[in-house]
């Protein structure tokens, strides 16, 4: 199966803050990764997909990048309403896989 | 509007099998595919499987052996069957539409406890 690896586990951020997290996938899978958000409580939200993609609705703040194997969301001027936990996700093999998730926590 | 809501037993017993039904509106069933995705302590998120526009299915192969989708377009409901539960099964379980990204719209989500 193709691991998604997401780093770090967590962060504290304040408020204002650039954040910036990975996702390093097992093998190639092209870009084929989305990138969801998941409140407390809260089934996932879709944010990017197709690895650069930002969903209708989503804030311009989110970007997602990368290909192949690396990728990465950044959420620039972090706002409270953005604490979560994001997942990664693989649809280039099956089965299809997410990463371990990266929680967004306030200093 | 697009909305996605799951119903299931809530308990189930160890060996039993797992029926969750999602009902769906503001789509139709044969334009789009249909996913189950579970979230679990153990495992996080993990696809399980899908079925097609056309009705054919795809699983993941680790629940292959003990998975079946399943819908009914007429009632706008597609259908989650598992057997052989395990106390590792419990968690929240989501049907989930596969529209411009796998993901595009999920429900609420319907936690399963597996426990005697």
């Amino acid at each position: 199966n193709t691991v998604m690896t997401q780093s770090p586990t967590s962060m504290f951020i304040s408020v204002g803050d650039r954040v910036t997290m990975n996702c390093k996938a097992s093998q190639n899978v092209g870009t084929n990764v989305d990138w969801y958000q998941q409140k407390t409580g809260q089934s996932p939200k879709l944010l990017i997909y197709g690895a650069s993609n930002r969903y209708t609705g989503v804030p311009d703040r989110f970007t997602g990048s990368g290909s192949g194997t690396d990728f990465t969301l950044t959420i620039s001027n972090m706002q409270a309403e953005d604490l979560a936990v994001y997942y990664c996700l693989q649809y280039n093999y099956n089965p299809w896989t997410f990463g371990g998730g990266t929680k967004l926590e306030l200093k | 509007q697009v909305q996605l809501k799951e119903t299931g037993p809530g308990l189930v017993q160890p060996t039993q099998t797992l029926s969750i039904t999602c009902t769906v509106s503001g789509f139709s069933l044969t334009s789009y595919y249909m996913q189950w995705v579970r979230q679990t302590p153990g495992k996080g998120l993990e696809w399980m499987g899908f079925i097609r526009s056309g009705g054919s299915t795809e699983y993941n192969s680790e629940f292959k052996s003990r998975l079946s989708i399943s819908r009914d377009t007429s009632k706008n409901q597609v259908f989650l069957k598992m057997n052989s539960l395990k106390t590792e099964d419990t968690g929240v379980y989501y049907c989930a539409r596969r529209g411009v990204a796998p993901f595009d719209y999920w429900g609420q989500g319907v936690m399963v406890t597996v426990s005697s």
